[in-house]
């Protein structure tokens, strides 16, 4: 099974401030024949289920700010948020789909303001 | 407009059983893979299982130790989870999302929450 572990579990930013959140996966989600990294980014806030924002580890799903970004491949991936808004606020999950079963998530981080 | 509603959850008592549905709308239901996924309150996302748009290829989460069945009616736009053998750990919600071979998870339902309780 490949583990996602993100870092930190917590993160309190300022407005107008840059977020960075860190998801790392115990082997490689990336496919080198299509050189594709098999990760998504989800954010979800209170009540209301995940939302896809991003997904290929880089690519920004329909409708989502671009003030997110996603980078990073191989095992080591970053969600950032280059300037928070205050409906940011949310827990933000990482997830793989490189080898299933089993789907895996990371465990989340919930991101406040300061 | 695209939608995933989720229905059947509510209260069960230790050793009982539940059946879940999704019923999708405003896309092609059986061009999708179709996924239950769990959380449990004030807790991160669980995979549970997942169906391919034939209903030929279905995976399940190994904690959930053959307790659980998904299955689908493309006839019918539907997609369940019958639960069975239900433990306090199966406390939470639970939510259908879509996605495809080996892709991201690109629209989910709103959740139906199940509480085991005595």
């Amino acid at each position: 099974d490949i583990e996602m572990t993100q870092s930190p579990e917590s993160l309190a930013v300022s407005l107008g401030e840059r977020a960075t959140i860190n998801c790392k996966s115990s082997q490689s989600v990336l496919y080198t024949s299509n050189n594709k990294n098999y990760l998504a980014w989800y954010q979800q806030k209170p009540g209301q289920p995940p939302k896809l924002l991003i997904y290929w580890a880089s690519r920004r799903a329909s409708g989502v700010p671009d003030r997110f970004s996603g980078s990073g491949s191989g095992t080591d991936f970053t969600l950032t948020i280059s300037s928070l808004q205050a409906e940011d606020v949310a827990v933000y999950y990482c997830q793989q789909y490189h080898t299933i079963p089993p789907i895996t998530f990371g465990q989340g981080t919930r991101l406040e303001l300061k | 407009q695209e939608q995933l509603v989720e229905s059947g959850g509510g209260l069960v008592e230790p050793g009982g059983s539940l059946r879940l549905s999704c019923v999708a709308s405003g896309f092609s239901f059986s061009d999708y893979y179709m996924s239950w996924i769990r959380q449990a309150p004030g807790k991160g996302l669980e995979w549970v299982s997942f169906i391919s748009g034939s209903g030929s290829t279905i995976y399940y989460a190994d904690s959930l130790k053959g307790r659980f069945t998904v299955s689908r009616d493309n006839a019918k736009n539907s997609l369940f989870l019958q639960m069975t053998r239900l433990r306090a750990d199966d406390t939470a919600f639970y939510y259908c999302a879509r996605s495809g071979w080996l892709t991201e998870f690109d629209f989910w339902g709103r959740g139906t929450l199940v509480t085991v309780s005595s």
